[in-house]
């Protein structure tokens, strides 16, 4: 299987428990924001996605919370179950100069979901 | 009905080799992309190619060259590889440049020894 990095930050979790994986960003003038999944082995998967003119937004089971002042994203599940167990990216639109439009992704958080 | 498949899933070689990267997508986007994942997950967007001409090139070494015959397929070929290359590739899609709903290649883990 994929290895995982020691340094990712991990989340533990019991089945049917609710999940919040949050998620700090620097750049202020980002004005678009993606939750992104990554099962072992496999490539990201958009998951939800947020503007920010907004400050929140659901999903199904899942619900994304945009705090501008403080430049944080947050990521809760609702109902956490064992499919849920991922590697979760936040990313964030960049727009300065050459990198108009470009993804900027976050560290990624480690779901374990035990049964 | 694979939406963005890449080949080939794991690539071992030596140091100097030269060796490329497939990727096509069927999803009718006009837009693709490749990026690098390190052994600490991180996540880094190399390039971007808009209806077959590059759009983005973010500081990535001229010793990889993306190559797009058509807006289906965006190749990675990666010359002189060094052990600093060994990392996960990932190819994208999105149905247009400024789409930021991506989709992503089940990737391919580059090995250099």
């Amino acid at each position: 299987g994929e290895s995982v990095g020691l340094h990712l930050p991990t989340l533990s979790v019991q089945e049917g428990d609710n999940s919040i994986i949050n998620c700090a960003y620097s750049n202020s003038a980002s004005d678009y924001f993606i939750w992104y999944k990554q099962e072992s082995g496999k490539g990201p998967q958009f998951i939800i996605d947020i503007r920010s003119n907004m400050d929140k937004r659901q999903g199904q089971r899942v619900t994304v919370l945009l705090n501008k002042t403080v430049k944080h994203l947050s990521l809760q599940i609702a109902a956490t179950q064992p499919g849920d167990s991922a590697v979760y990216f936040c990313a964030e639109i960049s727009n300065y100069g050459g990198s108009q439009g470009n993804l900027i992704f976050g560290k990624g958080t480690k779901l374990s979901v035990k049964p | 009905d694979t939406a963005v498949s890449q080949t080939p899933k794991y690539l071992v070689t030596q140091m100097g080799n030269d060796k490329s990267i497939k990727c096509e997508q069927n999803l009718g986007h006009d837009t693709m992309y490749w990026y690098k994942q390190d052994s600490k997950k991180f996540l880094k967007i190399m390039f971007s190619y808009n209806n077959k001409e590059l759009i983005i090139n973010e500081t990535v070494p001229n010793r990889f060259s993306p190559k797009s015959p058509d807006k289906a397929h965006l190749n990675l070929h990666i010359n002189s590889l060094e052990l600093g290359d060994s990392a996960v590739y990932f190819c994208a899609s999105s149905r247009l440049s400024g789409d930021y709903e991506q989709y992503f290649g089940p990737g391919t883990r580059l090995t250099v020894t």
